[in-house]
């Protein structure tokens, strides 16, 4: 099975700061069927791209899916209060459909 | 609105069987493929199991973890999906989600999730 290796662990930012997050498979994911997620504390999780590089709907441009193959990004521009939380990719090509160890992004 | 509710959780001794329902309203049950995730200090995230619509001969998959003791299944009659779990083991221990297709498509992103139902195992 697919493994989604999560980098890094914490990143420590300031509100209006970027952040760059990387996930990457060990194996190539078909269709670039790559979602990303982001949990905040009591809540479930939110979608906030699919097929790697798609928005999800209400998600602002500030979030911004890259990558292909086996190497995915997720870069959330000017962060905000609330996008400090832990985020979370998910290939969905192939069952079973695994998520990544997550990246805490905390202030 | 979109709304998935779990109900079923609780505290079993391990060797016990559970079953977690998911009631949905809000929209297409009938289009929708819907999945179950759980999440544990652990592991995090992990996906267990998925059921498609009637469409895709309510085709089922399951994670190596939980197949063969957990099983699957839907009532689009009720728009209720539902995680029959067995032999569960302290490792089954987390809060477990039931989650439907994006946009309620037989797909296996998810957009809503149920509130979150918490299942202990201990003795």
């Amino acid at each position: 099975e697919v493994v989604l290796t999560q980098s890094p662990g914490i990143l420590s930012l300031s509100p209006g700061d970027s952040a760059t997050l990387s996930c990457r498979t060990s194996q190539s994911v078909e269709f670039n069927h790559l979602a990303w997620y982001r949990q905040r504390p009591g809540q479930a999780p939110r979608i906030l791209i699919y097929g790697a590089s798609y928005r999800a709907t209400g998600i602002p441009d500030r979030f911004t899916g890259r990558g292909a193959g086996t190497d995915f990004t997720l870069t959330i521009s000017r962060l905000e209060p609330e996008d400090f939380a832990v985020y979370y990719c998910q290939q969905y090509g192939l069952s079973p459909y695994i998520f990544g160890g997550g990246t805490r992004v905390e202030i | 609105d979109v709304q998935l509710v779990a109900s079923g959780g609780g505290l079993v001794q391990p060797g016990s069987d559970l079953r977690l329902s998911c009631t949905a309203s809000g929209f297409r049950f009938i289009g929708s493929a819907f999945h179950w995730v759980r999440q544990t200090p652990g592991k995090g995230l992990e996906w267990l199991a998925r059921i498609r619509s009637k469409a895709n001969s309510y085709a089922t998959a399951y994670a190596a973890s939980v197949k063969g003791r957990f099983t699957i299944s839907r009532d689009d009659s009720s728009q209720k999906t539902f995680l029959q779990m067995t032999g569960l083991e302290a490792d089954d221990t987390g809060v477990y989600y039931c989650t439907r297709g994006y946009n309620g498509l037989d797909n296996n992103m998810f957009d809503f999730w149920g509130q979150g139902i918490l299942v202990s195992v201990s003795s």
